[in-house]
């Protein structure tokens, strides 16, 4: 089946920092999807890219496609508190419907 | 309407008992989707209805499980007989598809199952 595969899987933040995540697949896919989850909340779609090496920038997010679609990087620049959370990056299936990786962990430094 | 909204957002149940979950959707969406998310993992793909209709089932979706979109407004989980590896956030998903390949979807809080 079609699988993602996030890394790194957690990170700690100070704030300030710049932050790079990534994101490969064993499939194609023709959209590209970067999702935040809080605790106790849904994923919020932050960036969603639609062509093979597409760049998107949403505020201190920005977000590529690669070229054979098999991959992305999220990188998001300055970094501040309310950045903790999980990052999930998802394919769209042939129905609309999204296959996501396992995610990565943001959190801040102790 | 702000957004898609699930009831309860938290159910314990013994095992065996049946559970029923709803998910009221953004009101001019006509997809709907329900996901499964177990801790430490990315939401899984369930099922997902198109106005009324049920479009697609995933494999993880067992006999035991039963959706429905009755009048393509709000929808219904159920889960007859539960087990203890049904304990998951339902995550429920909905988008106005107008004939593009994606269109974005909005997911509700979700529905946090503990079975004890």
């Amino acid at each position: 089946g079609q699988q993602l595969n996030q890394s790194p899987q957690s990170m700690f933040i100070q704030e300030g920092e710049d932050v790079s995540m990534n994101c490969t697949s064993s499939s194609i896919f023709n959209t590209w999807l970067w999702y935040k989850q809080d605790p106790g909340e849904g994923p919020v779609l932050l960036i969603a890219l639609y062509k093979a090496g597409e760049l998107t920038s949403n505020g201190r997010l920005t977000a590529q496609f690669g070229i054979t679609r098999k991959d992305s990087f999220l990188n998001i620049s300055a970094s501040i508190p309310s950045d903790v959370g999980i990052y999930f990056c998802a394919g769209c299936g042939s129905q609309g419907n999204l296959i996501f990786g396992k995610g990565t962990k943001l959190s801040v430094k102790p | 309407d702000t957004g898609v909204s699930q009831n309860p957002r938290h159910k314990i149940t013994k095992r065996g008992q049946n559970v029923t979950f709803r998910c009221d959707p953004i009101s001019e969406h006509n997809r709907l989707y329900w996901y499964r998310q177990t801790l430490g993992q990315g939401p899984e793909f369930l099922t997902y209805f198109q106005n009324e209709a049920q479009l697609e089932k995933s494999r993880l979706l067992s006999d035991r499980f039963s959706a429905e979109r009755p009048k393509g407004s709000f929808s219904t989980l159920e889960i007859q007989r539960t087990e203890q590896g049904d304990s998951a956030m339902y995550l429920c998903a909905s988008s106005l598809a107008s004939g593009g390949y994606y269109n974005e979807q909005f997911f509700g809080p979700g529905t946090r199952l503990t079975v004890l």
